[in-house]
């Protein structure tokens, strides 16, 4: 089975920073990765595809780059409604697998 | 617009069985594979079963392999997740997801799942 090892899994940050997180692979996944935003009480929601694609009506200050094991998300400059949980999906075979979380939080 | 809503949650002792309904509309079904995804109170996500379109092919976390059954029926676009020998760890947020080229796109709201005695 593919592990995902996400880092950090929490962090605090104000309106304005730039933020990176990022998922690792056990092994490769070509680009066969997904990055999800999730809220208190809501399903996930998905940001980026095939690891740097940014998902329809996603705005554009979230991006995402990598390729074969290493992977991050960039916020460019947080928002108040971008204080959420991510993770990372790998895609590539089954057993799928979630990277554990990282908790974004307001500094 | 994609609509996913699942049903079938509740209170079950541990060794129990549980089934869990997703029905579909808003897309053509029989088009899409569809997964079922978890999340325990409090915990991560955790991706648990998928199936194809036509049901055929069927994959599952080691965690559920033996113990937890997705199905489909086509002409009723509706997923389910036959869930037997429950376990208190099982006690989660069930969601169930469509797939768009392997990916997890769309998902419903959930249904929560508490395994006590």
């Amino acid at each position: 089975d593919i592990q995902m090892t996400q880092s950090p899994s929490s962090l605090s940050a104000s309106v304005g920073d730039r933020v990176t997180i990022t998922c690792r692979a056990s092994q490769g996944i070509r680009n066969d990765l997904g990055w999800y935003q999730q809220k208190p009480g809501k399903a996930p929601k998905r940001l980026i595809y095939a690891a740097s694609s940014l998902q329809s009506g996603v705005p554009s200050r979230f991006s995402g780059s990598g390729s074969g094991t290493e992977f991050t998300l960039t916020i460019s400059s947080l928002q108040p409604e971008d204080f959420a949980t991510y993770y990372c999906l790998q895609h590539n075979s089954y057993p799928r697998t979630f990277g554990q979380g990282t908790k974004l939080e307001i500094k | 617009e994609v609509q996913l809503l699942e049903s079938g949650g509740g209170l079950v002792q541990p060794g129990g069985s549980l089934r869990l309904s997703c029905a579909a509309s808003g897309f053509t079904f029989s088009s899409y594979a569809m997964s079922w995804v978890r999340q325990a109170p409090g915990k991560g996500l955790e991706w648990v079963s998928a199936i194809s379109g036509s049901g055929g092919s069927t994959y599952y976390a080691d965690s559920v392999k033996g113990r937890f059954t997705i199905s489909r029926d086509n002409s009723k676009n509706t997923l389910y997740l036959q869930m037997n020998s429950l376990k208190t760890e099982d006690t989660a947020v069930y969601y169930c997801t469509r797939l768009v080229l392997q990916q997890l796109v769309d998902w419903g709201q959930g249904t929560l799942v508490t395994v006590s005695s």
